[in-house]
């Protein structure tokens, strides 16, 4: 078990439709990360925020939103859900700011999003 | 941050040592090497990091050479539960990135 919590574990929606997956990272640690894993594209980093505020972006579509709660839970929003969204979704956590070395991180188990 | 370059699978016979192989020729001096693994459909999991020593811990050892260009992570007694895809990240100052890993299949 990391200690990080990712809820729900599967999610089952239709195209066009909105969702938000949430992640609780390990006590004590104030950077998120939000990563994708599709079949075809691996795993990719989409963004990261350290103690509320965003850290880094990557491959983020616009249609996907993410924000860090002052109780440092993390939220991403998916709307307009299209069926090329169907993935793995995977937060991690870490005690730092990230961006730098000698830095890990601890994933959680995932939410494996369908989207029909 | 430096690209790696590993085999996309590999086998090992259950109790023996599992020598994964990473090729980093490109590291920059402030560059570490990680390696995590992921079981299959699980969430990734740290397994050890190092910069320039050779580090062990309860899971693993990790060889780095000298000219730091390479290194191998060890698992001294393979069980049939280190089958997974093992992912070499090189990391500076940026997150972190994973390549396709090497599949690890560890058979009875």
């Amino acid at each position: 078990d990391s200690g990080v919590t990712q809820t729900p574990k599967h999610l089952i929606t239709a195209t066009g439709q909105r969702v938000t997956l949430r992640c609780s990272p390990r006590s004590g640690d104030l950077s998120v990360y939000w990563y994708q894993q599709s079949l075809d594209q691996g795993l990719q980093f989409l963004i990261q925020y350290y103690n509320g505020e965003e850290r880094a972006k990557g491959n983020i579509l616009e249609r996907f939103s993410a924000q860090q709660f002052p109780d440092l839970h993390s939220e991403l929003n998916l709307s307009s859900l299209e069926l090329g969204d169907s993935a793995l979704y995977f937060c991690a956590s870490s005690v730092a700011p990230g961006q730098g070395s000698n830095e890990k991180l601890f994933f959680g188990s995932g939410t494996q999003l369908s989207v029909l | 941050d430096a690209k790696t370059t590993q085999p996309p699978s590999m086998d090992c016979a259950e109790g023996r040592a599992a020598n994964l192989p990473c090729n980093h020729s490109t590291i920059s001096g402030n560059e570490y090497v990680y390696w995590y693994r992921q079981i299959h459909s699980q969430g990734p999991q740290y397994i050890i990091h190092g910069l320039k020593n050779n580090e062990t811990n309860e899971m693993a050892s990790l060889i780095i050479t000298e000219d730091r260009k390479s290194s191998t992570l060890i698992l001294p007694h393979a069980t049939l539960r280190d089958t997974a895809v093992y992912y070499c990240i090189v990391q500076g100052y940026s997150t972190l990135t994973f390549g396709k890993g090497t599949m690890l299949l560890v058979s009875p």
